[in-house]
């Protein structure tokens, strides 16, 4: 059964950082595309990142509100996908869900895990 | 704002038809990118609807379908029934390789 569980979502002030995982298991992590998409309470899905497969280069790419303070990355020998938040803001505040990502010239959000709760609040 | 734009509800009563439409602009629907929905039960995460414009995943029942023409797309749900409620949320792509949602709609079934 494919499965994504994420984890180390909390409470952060505004400034601080904080960083995300997410466990890959029941298909090949290394050959998965993986976004992060976010969904503020009471608001709708926003896409935050991708990271391709090493395979396809390993790059990454970002939503404009995230652009140069999160960065996404993996560990394909843990099959895990972080998601480094940094300078956060009030606004960040939200469930962050990981996703397995496909498609060619397009994106389908194909897996989703059960999300994991970011509150940035002094 | 969102830069595919949803109505924020629909309602219907069970057994009939409704429909959710996803309006977008020639530089992501229009441009030739798919648009894929998702169903959100409440209290729970996104699960994937329609791919692909109108392609069902396995498991989804052939009552959900879906159309694309020009700059926007449709979520057509028939013989509507309860467990329908549910936010639904329409997605495409663009150029700048950006992932677009739609703001999402709230279906109530009456």
């Amino acid at each position: 059964e494919v499965q994504l569980v994420e984890s180390g979502g909390g409470l952060v002030k505004p400034g601080g950082s904080l960083r995300l995982s997410c466990a890959a298991s029941g298909f090949t992590f290394s050959n998965a595309w993986m976004s992060w998409v976010r969904q503020a309470p009471g608001k709708g899905l926003e896409w935050v990142g991708r990271i391709k497969s090493k395979t396809d280069g390993g790059t990454t790419d970002y939503a404009a509100p995230v652009k140069g303070r999160f960065t996404i990355s993996r560990d394909d020998s843990k099959n895990t996908l972080y998601l480094q938040m940094n300078s956060l803001k009030t606004e960040d505040t939200a469930v962050y869900y990981c996703t397995t990502e496909v498609g060619v010239v397009t994106a389908i959000f194909l897996t989703w895990g059960q999300g994991t709760l970011v509150t940035v609040s002094s | 704002q969102s830069v595919l734009t949803q109505p924020p509800s629909v309602s219907g009563a069970p057994g009939q038809r409704v429909t959710i439409s996803c309006t977008g602009s020639s530089s992501n629907i229009g441009a030739g990118y798919d648009v894929h929905w998702y169903q959100q039960l409440p209290g729970t995460a996104p699960k994937l609807l329609i791919y692909g414009n109108s392609n069902r995943p396995s498991g989804v029942p052939d009552r959900f379908s879906g159309s694309k023409s020009g700059t926007s797309a449709s979520l057509a749900i028939t013989g509507l029934q309860a467990e329908d409620e549910a936010d639904y949320y329409c997605q495409s792509y663009d150029s700048s390789l950006s992932a677009l949602f739609g703001g999402g709609t709230k279906l109530t079934v009456l």
